[in-house]
């Protein structure tokens, strides 16, 4: 499967505890989002990459929340302290650099991890 | 920042029926418009799309309308099967030079076909 992919699918964690969710994007796709979903809404975004760097965060996201891709390729998101409220689906998306086949505007999205605390 | 509504939240059709599923959105900048499909407990995945310098476009039975002076998107389905049956997002971005940014979804809609 080359799509987008994550891990773990799923997570449940206690309140306080720290959890961390892997991304791995397409193969040469040079930016990578996260977004995070909540029962009966659409994605909302976090955070977005260029290669390593991170070029945009989301006013909501707060400092318990942080995202890394250290070379560019696949990219790691903790949360720290979890709340109940951070239970959601967290879903990652990536797409291809100007220039290549297809189409390049597409955010092709990976299965997501969904997070339960309790 | 961009505010994406979408509207109706629930449409339910019987097979071979039109639907219509509409988006306003505020940020006169933003200039790419996807809608994507997610089944249950599945990803989103991309239907069609459409750019600001394009008014209508058209894919099989699906189409997609934008007004840019209102702010406003459409999609439209002819000939609903019940496996077009799912959630359907609108979303709002800018892009440039060939690459956007991050997308601003709408609530959703739940479109049911019945058979």
């Amino acid at each position: 499967d080359t799509g987008v992919s994550q891990n773990p699918r799923h997570k449940i964690t206690k309140r306080g505890q720290n959890v961390t969710f892997r991304c791995d994007p397409i193969s040469e796709h040079n930016r990578l989002y996260w977004y995070r979903q909540t029962l009966g809404q659409g994605p909302e975004f976090l955070t977005y990459f260029q290669n390593e760097a991170q070029l945009e965060k989301s006013r909501l996201l707060s400092d318990r929340f942080s995202a890394e891709r250290p070379k560019g390729s696949f990219s790691t998101l903790e949360i720290q302290r979890t709340e109940q409220g951070d239970s959601a689906m967290y879903l990652c998306a990536s797409s291809a650099p100007p220039g290549t086949q297809g189409n390049p505007y597409e955010q092709y999205f990976g299965p997501g991890t969904r997070l339960t605390v309790t | 920042g961009e505010n994406v509504e979408q509207h109706p939240s629930t449409l339910s059709v019987q097979e071979g029926d039109s639907a219509v599923i509409k988006c306003t959105y505020s940020d006169s900048a933003s200039n790419y418009f996807p809608w994507y499909k997610q089944e249950l407990g599945k990803r989103p995945q991309l239907i069609i799309d459409i750019r600001s310098n394009v008014g209508e476009k058209k894919d099989q039975r699906i189409a997609v309308t934008l007004n840019k002076t209102a702010k406003h998107f459409s999609l439209h389905i002819t000939e609903t099967q019940p496996e077009d049956s799912a959630v359907y997002f609108c979303a709002a971005s800018k892009s440039t030079g060939g690459s956007n940014y991050k997308l601003t979804f709408g609530k959703g809609t739940l479109l049911t076909v019945n058979p």
